[in-house]
């Protein structure tokens, strides 16, 4: 059975500050995804991540992808307070995603 | 272009009664799934439609809950006799379904909760 292990879970950050989330999972898939949700709201897709080495950016965020390791990376450089939200990593299992528990992201101004 | 919708946003119902969640999806979309999510669980699978092929329901927790989509199009999941712990929010999600990969976008939810 798959499992997606998310850290940290919780994550207070000083705005300007760097910061990584770890995402690991436990059997082999090239296909990772990482969801934005805001409270009350539903999930917003961030980045796809379909190969070994792939490597997005958007803005602040830039999410990697280590299918050899089966890991996944998001970090966050120069924190705002904008990005405050919970982050899920998401592994394609074909007919689903399997989602991580998701990491908490409150930036302190 | 309009994302996926779900019917209603909330929902507060009474233990024992039937409900009826509906989700429409993207247009175009011919795959459907169904999540919950609640605090104890996080977000988990339920059901997964892709055009007329049969549907994937190894993720619906009981045989309270089932789940129809008429047409390739609009899905209805239905929990029988709820519980208090059915309480939840469910997530439809729909994706183009026929690439190598399945980007899944996700509506708005539907917030249950059963007294």
């Amino acid at each position: 059975e798959l499992k997606v292990e998310q850290n940290p879970l919780f994550l207070s950050m000083q705005e300007g500050k760097n910061y990584t989330i770890y995402c690991n999972y436990s059997t082999t898939s090239d296909r990772l995804y990482w969801y934005r949700q805001d409270p009350g709201k539903s999930l917003e897709s961030l980045f796809v991540l379909l190969s070994n080495g792939a490597v997005k950016q958007e803005g602040r965020l830039m999410a990697s992808l280590d299918t050899k390791a089966r890991l996944s990376t998001l970090h966050i450089t120069a924190a705002v307070h904008d990005l405050s939200a919970t982050y899920f990593c998401a592994v394609d299992r074909g007919n689903k995603l399997v989602f991580g528990a998701g990491t908490i992201l409150r930036v302190k101004s | 272009g309009a994302g996926v919708s779900q019917s209603p946003s909330n929902k507060v119902t009474e233990k024992g009664k039937d409900v009826e969640l509906r989700c429409d999806p993207i247009s175009g979309h011919t795959a459907l799934y169904w999540y919950r999510q609640s605090l104890g669980q996080g977000l988990e699978f339920l059901i997964y439609f892709q055009g007329n092929s049969a549907p994937d329901k190894s993720g619906l927790p009981s045989d309270r809950f089932s789940a129809e989509r008429t047409g390739g199009s609009v899905s209805t999941l239905t929990i029988q006799r709820t519980q208090q712990e059915d309480s939840a929010v469910y997530l439809c999600a729909s994706s183009l379904g026929s690439s190598s990969y399945n980007e899944q976008f996700f509506g708005p939810g539907t917030r249950l909760t059963v007294l």
